[in-house]
C-alpha cells in the first residue's frame, strides 16, 4: 500500500513568492489533515477535511494560507505571499474516520519549506 | 492552555533497558483518544499505539505499552527492551470528543537516545 504522498519534499523560495504544497492521501481514507512543525511551536494542526469538506481551519495562520481538496485523492496547501516565518516542515496526514477503532492518522514524509 | 504535557525534554536509556515516557493530558470530555507517535531523525511521523478513554485494558503493541491512569489523566508510554533504532522524538497526542473528527493535539515531545 502506498502511504501518504507529499510533494515537493523540499522547497526553497524567496519571500513574496507563492508556494504550493501537494498531498495525496491513502486511498480509501476520508479525512485529511495539514500540520506544520517548527521548533518554536511544535506540531500544529492547520486544517482538516472530512469527505473533501473543510471541517476546521481555525489553525490556518492568516489569509496568506489557503487549502483545497478538490477530490478524495488530492489536496493542496498554498501560501501566497510567503514569508520567512513560514519556514517549517509541513505534514499531510490521512485517516479513515467513522469506523470502530483508533482512527490513527498516517503521516506523509513532510515538505521542508525554507523561505529566504 | 496546554492540553498535552510531556515534561521530559530528553532522556538517555541503555540498550535492552525499559524506558517510560511521561504524558499528562487535560480534557473535560468523557470520550477521547490518546496516541503516541515516533519521529526518527529522518522526520517521518510513525504511529505507535492508541488508548481510548473507555478502554479498560492498557494498550499494548509489541514492545510498546501504554500505562493509562485515567484518574490521574496520564498516558505514559513504556518501551521495553530498548533498541538503538528506538532513538527518536516521541510525541503524545490527544483527540477529544465523541465525534472523533480527527483533530489531534500534540505535546512538545521527548527526545530519546538509546546508548549501547
Amino acid at each position: 500500500d502506498a502511504g501518504v504522498i507529499q510533494s515537493p519534499r523540499h522547497e526553497v523560495t524567496e519571500m513574496g513568492q507563492e508556494v504550493t504544497l501537494r498531498c495525496k492521501p491513502i486511498s480509501g481514507h476520508n479525512s485529511l489533515f495539514w500540520y506544520r512543525q517548527t521548533m518554536m511551536r511544535g506540531l500544529e494542526l492547520l486544517i482538516y477535511f472530512n469527505n473533501n469538506v473543510p471541517i476546521d481551519d481555525s489553525g490556518m495562520p492568516e489569509d496568506r494560507f489557503s487549502a483545497k481538496m478538490p477530490n478524495a485523492s488530492f489536496s493542496t496547501l498554498k501560501i501566497q505571499p510567503s514569508e520567512p516565518r513560514d519556514s517549517a516542515v509541513y505534514f499531510c496526514a490521512s485517516s479513515l474516520e467513522g469506523r470502530e477503532g483508533a482512527y490513527e492518522q498516517y503521516f506523509g514524509p513532510g515538505t521542508r519549506l525554507t523561505v529566504t | 492552555a496546554q492540553k498535552i504535557t510531556q515534561t521530559q525534554p530528553g532522556m538517555f536509556v541503555q540498550e535492552k533497558e525499559a524506558v517510560t515516557l511521561d504524558c499528562t493530558y487535560d480534557t473535560s470530555d468523557q470520550s477521547y483518544g490518546l496516541f503516541w507517535y515516533k519521529q526518527p531523525s529522518s522526520g517521518e511521523m510513525i504511529f505507535l499505539i492508541y488508548q481510548g478513554s473507555y478502554d479498560e485494558q492498557n494498550a499494548t503493541e509489541g514492545r510498546y505499552s501504554l500505562n493509562f491512569q485515567k484518574a490521574r489523566k496520564s498516558a505514559n508510554l513504556v518501551i521495553s527492551a530498548s533498541q538503538l533504532g528506538d532513538s527518536a522524538m516521541y510525541f503524545c497526542a490527544m483527540r477529544e470528543g465523541e465525534r472523533s473528527w480527527g483533530k489531534l493535539q500534540f505535546g512538545a515531545g521527548t527526545q530519546v537516545v538509546v546508548t549501547p
